[in-house]
């Protein structure tokens, strides 16, 4: 079976430090990958997502930037951290083809990090 | 384009009430429905879904969504709420002619269970 591993769960960092936010899945190949933000109140915003090894499409202009190494490994990373990063992480995955039909794969997600910014 | 609007950012009922929470979505072309679960600190879990055929589908923990085109709507309800239900709810919707990376998710509902 299919699973994701997202670390660290808890994570506090002063502004100006740096970032690195990883997701790893196992059990499944070629897999989309998705980071997600989720901010008090609101719903997920779609930060970065990629098709492939080195393929990164981001959806919205921000201080972050996101890097698939590996084929099930996705890491979300910053430079300078900003308090309006503050927020819960989520990565996720679902199944990748070129068919409609996989338009309604849904997708998987770990349990996200949760991201303090001082 | 896709957007979704979910009607109540709280919801409270009572244990073994009726749960009903709204979804309604815009979309350009045919739908893809989502209804997720995300209980505290956790990630998003699949509730059900729609895709094609028939509009009333039913999904995990006794929940179930019914499609209605006519009114763009997509509500959720559970006959008879459990304490265990007690968490955050999403609604989301696909275009039947994007990807993945398209799916549009609404703001949430909470539903609380009161004794």
């Amino acid at each position: 079976s299919q699973t994701i591993h997202q670390w660290p769960a808890t994570l506090v960092q002063p502004v100006g430090s740096p970032l690195s936010l990883e997701c790893t899945v196992e059990g499944t190949s070629n897999p989309n990958l998705y980071w997600y933000r989720q901010a008090a109140g609101r719903g997920l915003q779609l930060l970065f997502y990629s098709v492939g090894i080195g393929q990164i499409s981001s959806e919205v202009p921000q201080n972050l930037s996101a890097s698939r190494p590996q084929d099930r490994q996705f890491i979300l990373s910053s430079k300078k951290l900003l308090l309006s990063d503050s927020g819960f992480y989520l990565c996720a995955w679902s199944v990748i083809s070129e068919t409609p039909s996989s338009y309604n794969s849904p997708l998987h997600f770990g349990n996200g990090t949760r991201l303090t910014v001082t | 384009a896709q957007s979704v609007t979910q009607l109540g950012s709280h919801v409270s009922v009572s244990e073994g009430a009726l749960v009903l929470l709204r979804c309604n979505y815009s979309s350009s072309v045919p739908p893809y429905l989502f209804w997720y679960v995300q209980y505290p600190n956790q990630g998003l879990q699949l509730l059900l879904k729609y895709t094609t055929g028939a509009t009333l589908v039913k999904g995990i923990n006794g929940f179930e969504a019914e499609f209605k085109k006519s009114e763009t709507s997509f509500h959720l309800t559970k006959p008879s709420a459990h304490m265990s239900d007690a968490a955050e709810y999403f609604c989301a919707v696909s275009g039947r002619y994007s990807s993945a990376s398209k799916i549009i998710f609404g703001s949430g509902t909470r539903l609380s269970i009161r004794p």
